[in-house]
C-alpha cells in the first residue's frame, strides 16, 4: 500500500531521448510536486500541480513537460535528455487543509534515478 | 526569496553519542518548518514538524527540535544516537501561505559502532 509510488525506480538512457516518469499517490491528497536532487544531494522543486492546475513552475528548462490527468497522477515529461539531467526525481503530495487552507506536510515517493549517458 | 542554511556538512559520531544539527532560514513572515531523513538508497521520511504552538517539537525515533523565533533557527537534536540513525538529514522551510518546500542542502551523519 504505496502511499506515493513513482516509475520507474531506475532510468538509463542516451543523450537526446524523450523519456517519463511517472507518480501516483492514493492519498486523496489534491496537491502533487516533482523535486530534483542533484549529485550532491540538493533537493530543489520543479513543479507543482494542484487540482490538475499548475501551481508552481520553477526555472526549468522547457524540455521539461509535466503532465497531471487527474489528482491522483503527476507524469513528467522530458524531451532531448541531456547529461545535466541525470539526478534523482522525487514526486511528493499533501493536502491544502484546515481553516487557514495551509499545506500538511508532504509525502515523498522512492525517487526515480535518472542517468544519461 | 526563501532560503534555508545547514550548517553541517558531515557529521561523524560514534553510537551513544549526543547530536544536534543546526538549520537556520530566511523568511520574514509566518514559517512552517520540517525536517526529514533520508536513509540510503530510501525516500524521504518526515521526522517531525512545526506549525505553531510549543516551540519544542518531538519527532519520531526520539528526535525532537527547538523553533527559536529570535534566531530563524529550528535546530535538531538527538541525546543519544544509534548507527541506525546514519543518514541525510534535511531541514525544509514553507511560508505559510505557500506550497513547495525550500530545502537545506543536508547534513550526513555518519553513526559509528
Amino acid at each position: 500500500d504505496t502511499a506515493v509510488s513513482q516509475t520507474p525506480k531506475y532510468l538509463v538512457t542516451q543523450m537526446g531521448n524523450d523519456k517519463s516518469i511517472k507518480c501516483e499517490q492514493n492519498l486523496g491528497h489534491d496537491t502533487m510536486y516533482w523535486y530534483k536532487q542533484d549529485s550532491k544531494k540538493f533537493l530543489k522543486i520543479m513543479f507543482s500541480y494542484n487540482n490538475k492546475e499548475l501551481i508552481i513552475n520553477e526555472t526549468v528548462p522547457n524540455r521539461f513537460s509535466p503532465k497531471s490527468p487527474d489528482k491522483a497522477h503527476l507524469n513528467l515529461h522530458i524531451n532531448s535528455l541531456e547529461l545535466g539531467d541525470s539526478a534523482v526525481y522525487f514526486c511528493a503530495s499533501s493536502q491544502l487543509t484546515g481553516v487557514g487552507r495551509t499545506y500538511n506536510e508532504q509525502f515523498f515517493g522512492p525517487g526515480t534515478r535518472l542517468t544519461v549517458l | 526569496a526563501q532560503s534555508v542554511s545547514q550548517h553541517n556538512h558531515h557529521v561523524i559520531l560514534s553510537e551513544a553519542a549526543s547530536l544536534e544539527l543546526g538549520c537556520n532560514y530566511s523568511y520574514g513572515g509566518t514559517v512552517n518548518l520540517f525536517w526529514y531523513v533520508q536513509y540510503p538508497g530510501q525516500h524521504l521520511q518526515l521526522l517531525l514538524k512545526y506549525f505553531s504552538g510549543d516551540p519544542l517539537v518531538k519527532g519520531i525515533k526520539g528526535f525532537e527540535a527547538e523553533f527559536i523565533k529570535s534566531k530563524f533557527s529550528f535546530n535538531l537534536r538527538k541525546p543519544s544516537v544509534q548507527w541506525s540513525d546514519t543518514a541525510e538529514y534535511f531541514c525544509a522551510v514553507r511560508g505559510q501561505a505557500g506550497t513547495a518546500l525550500i530545502f537545506g542542502k543536508g547534513t550526513t551523519l555518519s553513526v559509528s559502532s
